[in-house]
């Protein structure tokens, strides 16, 4: 079956402008999960959505990052006002459940310019 | 809070050779422990997983870990290097109880094979 998915694969944008990242997880995942790769900082968690509960967003690293999931299914992560600290690899991953083996998306890779 | 640390940023092994990639990890209560792979621009792929029962875990393409609570290490091993191998490894570690599906990972070790 298909694997998790995210669009789009490069973004290149210049600062200060809003950015969207999309996830599609595998089908009939309940969970789905957000981290950052940086050079500087390795991988981060960022945000994690479980069915209909809050979402911990505990590891959102500002107020200008934001995301959310539609229908227990796909997910977007925006970034507004982008700056160059916020250029990285930003992952998606899925699980059946929670605490169940995470599958990961190919990444998109984010440039701040 | 738990963290992870991966000794050696960078390794490097002759084709056939034994692979050892080190892993030591820091947690005020049982850990669940991951090894990933990363091909290059590609995610992130499970290796194996402990997650407190057989303390010799057997993960994919010939990979293991050991779990050894006295040294607080989980090192990835594999007897024989294959040219397929190269590719960059994590590992990472959650928690038993609430926040149990936060991974937090180490910084990696690149693994290059020489022919």
């Amino acid at each position: 079956g298909a694997g998790v998915s995210q669009s789009p694969s490069n973004k290149v944008t210049e600062k200060g402008k809003d950015v969207e990242l999309r996830c599609d997880p595998i089908s009939g995942h309940t969970a789905l999960y957000w981290y950052r790769q940086s050079l500087g900082q390795g991988l981060e968690f960022l945000i994690y959505f479980q069915g209909n509960s809050a979402p911990d967003k505990s590891g959102l690293p500002s107020d200008r990052f934001s995301a959310e999931r539609t229908g227990g299914s796909v997910s977007t992560l925006t970034i507004q006002r982008t700056q160059q600290e916020d250029s990285a690899v930003y992952l998606c991953a899925s699980s059946l459940m929670r605490m169940n083996e995470q599958f990961f998306g190919p990444g998109t890779r984010l440039t701040v310019l | 809070a738990q963290s992870v640390t991966q000794l050696g940023s960078h390794v490097s092994v002759s084709e056939g050779a034994l692979v050892l990639l080190r892993c030591n990890y820091s947690s005020s209560v049982p850990p669940y422990l991951f090894w990933y792979v990363q091909y290059p621009n590609q995610g992130l792929q499970l290796l194996l997983k402990y997650t407190s029962a057989a303390t010799l875990v057997k993960g994919i393409n010939g990979f293991e870990a050991e779990f050894k609570k006295s040294e607080t290490s989980f090192h990835l091993t594999k007897p024989s290097a294959h040219m397929s191998d190269a590719a960059e490894y994590f590992c990472a570690v959650s928690v038993s109880g609430g926040s149990n599906y936060k991974l937090t990972f180490g910084k990696g070790t690149l693994l290059t094979v020489n022919p």
